[in-house]
């Protein structure tokens, strides 16, 4: 299976500033890549999805990228508050039948 | 807007016991998932259900475990025989359009 690289300390940023969050892929590009929300005791929310054919896509304040050659995707929350505090999951579709392998996550903290 | 629904929402129960945790996934998915979360770890894949039957399952799936919709509308997992490993929280998952949409969690823990 992939191995999947999140940042795994906690991303803390001012509120107004934009985070940055990395994932890393090993082995072979997915079919998709996923962006999720996860907030404490509660199940994943899903963001963004990007295609392998897709450099870049965006939603509201939400911006994803997908590198296939660096095998990397960066998420980045513009003009953060403090609402967005929770932690971010990158997953892989692996291309079978749904199923996605999930980072481990990297925890935003955005401060007033 | 719909949602993936689970109940319970916290369950116990003893180290040996059969338990069923319940979900109803959107009424027009096809595709339906369960995952688990173990405390401070990933979110793990367990199973993919499609037409009735599992189209595929991880290592974790094992003879202990089985789903089911048994009618149009519920989806369950039901471990066997619960380990204290078994403790966890349990997710639902259903898709449309490559977007999962995952149910609020079943949080298992086994004593």
């Amino acid at each position: 299976s992939q191995k999947i690289e999140q940042n795994s300390e906690a991303l803390n940023i001012q509120e107004g500033k934009t985070a940055t969050l990395t994932c890393n892929y090993t082995n072979y590009s997915p079919a998709y890549l996923q962006w999720y929300r996860q907030d404490p005791g509660r199940g994943p929310v899903f963001l963004l999805l990007i295609r392998e054919n897709e450099k870049e896509k965006r939603k509201e304040r939400l911006k994803v990228t997908f590198d296939t050659t660096l095998k990397q995707s960066l998420f980045h929350i513009t003009a953060s508050q403090p609402a967005d505090s929770a932690t971010y999951l990158c997953a892989l579709d692996l291309g079978s039948w749904g199923k996605l392998q999930f980072g481990a996550g990297t925890q935003v903290v955005v401060t007033p | 807007e719909p949602e993936v629904t689970q109940t319970p929402s916290h369950q116990v129960t003893q180290m040996g016991q059969e338990v069923i945790l319940r979900c109803v996934p959107i009424s027009n998915h096809l595709y339906f998932y369960w995952y688990r979360q173990i405390l401070g770890q990933k979110v793990e894949f367990l199973v993919s259900f499609y037409n009735n039957e599992i189209s595929e399952k991880s290592e974790i799936f094992d003879d202990q475990f089985s789903v089911e919709r048994p009618d149009g509308s519920n989806f369950t997992l039901k471990i066997r025989s619960t380990k204290l490993e078994d403790s966890a929280m349990y997710f639902c998952a259903s898709i449309y359009d490559n977007e999962q949409f995952f149910g609020p969690g079943t949080r298992l823990t086994v004593l």
